[in-house]
């Protein structure tokens, strides 16, 4: 079974850094078949993607974000971060990792509510 | 500016026939886009539908099937159930592996 967990701080202050966390059960990201996305959903909008983390040093990213994010792998712990820089209130969403095992993002996280606010 | 387009809300009648559909501001959708199509009920997280098109992802009952329509991508539900209600939102993936979400659907059964 498996299970993608996404934590990290509720609160983030305007020009700091998002930074997230997904923990993978039941899949090993080092596996190369598998790709591992963040996608995020502001209150009451629609979703949007905000990158893809293929292998070590390929990843894509939503190109209006593209300057302010990174996605990383942590193999040891079986761990995807997120991170994003410079936030501002738009910024402020409900933000999912994914999992892509031959199925569009075949496996989702429940989700994590990040606010952005002094 | 590229843009993927969804109607902003539907409504079927029980047991009824609806289709949504996925359109793309700079030209025609295509098989190519590879169009994906994900299911979202208030709190939860989206759940896949479809994929490459007109593939159904597992568990998915078969009342739910995409396809082409014209220039654009369409899922159609045929009879639909109450626990259909729900948002849905269409997914393309453009070059260079980037994917745009359309706006969404919220549909009333």
């Amino acid at each position: 079974q498996v299970r993608l967990q996404e934590s990290g701080p509720g609160l983030v202050k305007p020009s700091e850094t998002l930074s997230l966390t997904c923990t993978v059960s039941g899949a090993s990201i080092r596996r190369s078949s598998y790709f591992w996305a963040w996608i995020r959903q502001p209150p009451g909008k629609g979703l949007e993607w905000i990158g893809t983390f293929f292998h070590i040093g390929e990843s894509r990213y939503n190109p209006s974000l593209k300057s302010r994010v990174t996605i990383s792998a942590d193999t040891s712990v079986n761990q995807i971060s997120l991170n994003l820089t410079s936030v501002t209130a738009a910024d402020t969403a409900v933000y999912f990792c994914a999992m892509v095992r031959g199925v569009p993002f075949d496996y989702w996280g429940q989700g994590t509510l990040v606010s952005v606010s002094s | 500016q590229v843009v993927v387009t969804q109607e902003p809300s539907f409504s079927v009648s029980p047991g009824g026939t609806v289709t949504l559909t996925c359109a793309l501001n700079s030209g025609s959708v295509s098989s190519s886009y590879y169009p994906s199509w994900y299911q979202q009920t208030p709190g939860q997280p989206p759940r896949t539908l479809i994929y490459s098109t007109n593939t159904r992802s597992s568990r998915v009952p078969d009342r739910f099937s995409g396809s082409i329509l014209g220039n654009k991508a369409a899922l159609t539900i045929t009879g639909a159930q109450a626990d259909d209600e729900s948002d849905y939102y269409c997914a393309l993936f453009l070059e260079n592996d980037t994917v745009l979400f359309g706006g969404g659907t919220k549909l009333t059964v």
